[in-house]
This record gives C-alpha cells, sequence and structure tokens, in this order.
C-alpha cells in the first residue's frame, strides 16, 4: 500500500527557509494531487497547499507568497519550501495524499505521512 | 475563508456510549465535509468522506451526516480505541479548513 514519509531539518531559524520532502512508496504518484498540512503543538490542522502530479499547484493564501511546492514524479517526491519563517510556524508538518474524484464529490487527505516536527528558533 | 466549528470541544463519555459530534460550517458547503481522528503522537486518520461515505477498513460504528452547513459524526457503541480528537475538514473552497477538533475522553 501506499506510504508517506517526510524528511528535512528538525531545526530552522527564525526568517529562513524550511525545507521538508516527502517521498512517496509503494504506488504511483500519477492522478493525484500531494499535499501539505501543518499542526502546531496541541493545536489544530492547516492546510498549507497541494500539488497535481503533473506540477500544478494551490496553495493557502494566507501563506502563498511565502510557498514553493514541487513535484519529481521520477523520484516519486514531492517537496515544500516556506520561507520567511517565524517562531509561530513551529509545527509538525505531515504530507498527505488528496484523493479526488469529481464525479463522486471525493476531496479528502485519505493517506499522510507520520509527520516531522519543524522548531524555528535561534 | 469557511470557518469550520464543532461542538463540543471536548467529550467525556464511557465505554459503549453513543456520541454524537457536531460540525458546522459559515457557508454551504455541499457535501464536501470529511472526518477524521487522530491520537496522540499520530497523523489524522480518515473515517468519513463525502459527509457520509465510510472509508475503506474504518468500523461500521462510524457513520457521518449532514449536508450544507451542519454535520454530525456519531459513533456508536464506544470502544477503547476511539478514545481521541476528531476533527472535520472542509473542500468545498480553497483555502482548504479544518475544524478545531473534539476531544473525546474516557469518563
Amino acid at each position: 500500500q501506499v506510504q508517506l514519509q517526510e524528511s528535512g531539518p528538525g531545526l530552522v531559524k527564525p526568517s529562513e527557509t524550511l525545507s521538508l520532502t516527502c517521498t512517496v512508496s509503494g504506488g504511483s504518484m500519477n492522478n493525484y494531487y500531494w499535499s501539505w498540512i501543518r499542526q502546531p503543538p496541541g493545536k489544530g490542522l492547516e492546510w498549507i497547499g497541494d500539488i497535481y502530479y503533473s506540477g500544478s499547484t494551490k496553495y493557502n493564501p494566507s501563506l502563498k507568497s511565502r510557498i514553493t511546492i514541487l513535484v519529481d514524479t521520477s523520484k516519486n517526491q514531492f517537496s515544500l519550501k516556506l520561507s520567511s519563517v517565524t517562531a509561530a510556524e513551529t509545527a509538525v508538518y505531515y504530507c498527505a495524499r488528496r484523493w479526488w474524484e469529481l464525479l463522486s464529490g471525493v476531496d479528502a487527505f485519505d493517506i499522510w505521512g507520520r509527520g516531522t516536527m519543524v522548531t524555528v528558533s535561534s | 475563508d469557511i470557518q469550520m466549528t464543532q461542538s463540543p470541544s471536548s467529550l467525556s463519555a464511557s465505554v459503549g456510549d453513543r456520541v454524537t459530534i457536531t460540525c458546522r460550517a459559515s457557508q454551504s458547503i455541499s457535501s464536501y465535509l470529511n472526518w477524521y481522528q487522530q491520537k496522540p503522537g499520530k497523523a489524522p486518520n480518515l473515517l468519513i468522506y463525502a459527509a457520509s461515505y465510510l472509508q475503506s477498513g474504518v468500523p461500521s460504528r462510524f457513520s457521518g451526516s449532514g449536508s450544507g452547513t451542519d454535520f454530525t459524526l456519531t459513533i456508536t457503541s464506544l470502544q477503547p480505541e476511539d478514545f481521541a480528537t476528531y476533527f472535520c475538514q472542509q473542500s468545498s473552497s480553497t483555502p482548504i479548513t479544518f475544524g478545531p477538533g473534539t476531544r473525546l475522553e474516557i469518563k
């Protein structure tokens, strides 16, 4: 079955760029959106953005100016870059598969990585 | 942005109880509503999609209903493994937004 695994630095300095990679194993990236979602400690979930396997993106407008999401289907990976981070962006960052089917009305995150904790601190 | 609210924010119940969690959207989202369960230190797990469809592998004691702005998640006959936090999420429009969560605790 499809599994996702996040990787990247666990500590980022304020004002620097957070970079994470999600590796997809056990299946193809084709025909799906691939997403990043974060959760500050003890708080709720925030959608960051998605990328379709073909490369088109959807970003959260609140973060859009600072986000870049890329996909490399040859490596079965997609990545997140978030620039100019602040301490408030300390969170567990999850990658997830977005299951979307127009005709059936399905649009949900059906497979998640285990998450990676990123601390923003000097 | 579509705001999602949940009630109650926390709930105490006993094994075997029936519980209902409510989610409300700030505007109509048709049936673009999903429910997730999250246990401490774990990623969320999809339970219900499109308001009322049970995700594969999820026990049938979980069910969802609603459309428009008001939705419910019902768990019949609570099991020990059901004590967790539950989130609703809308996918009707960008940005995707989640409810603040309902923490289900053992009484």
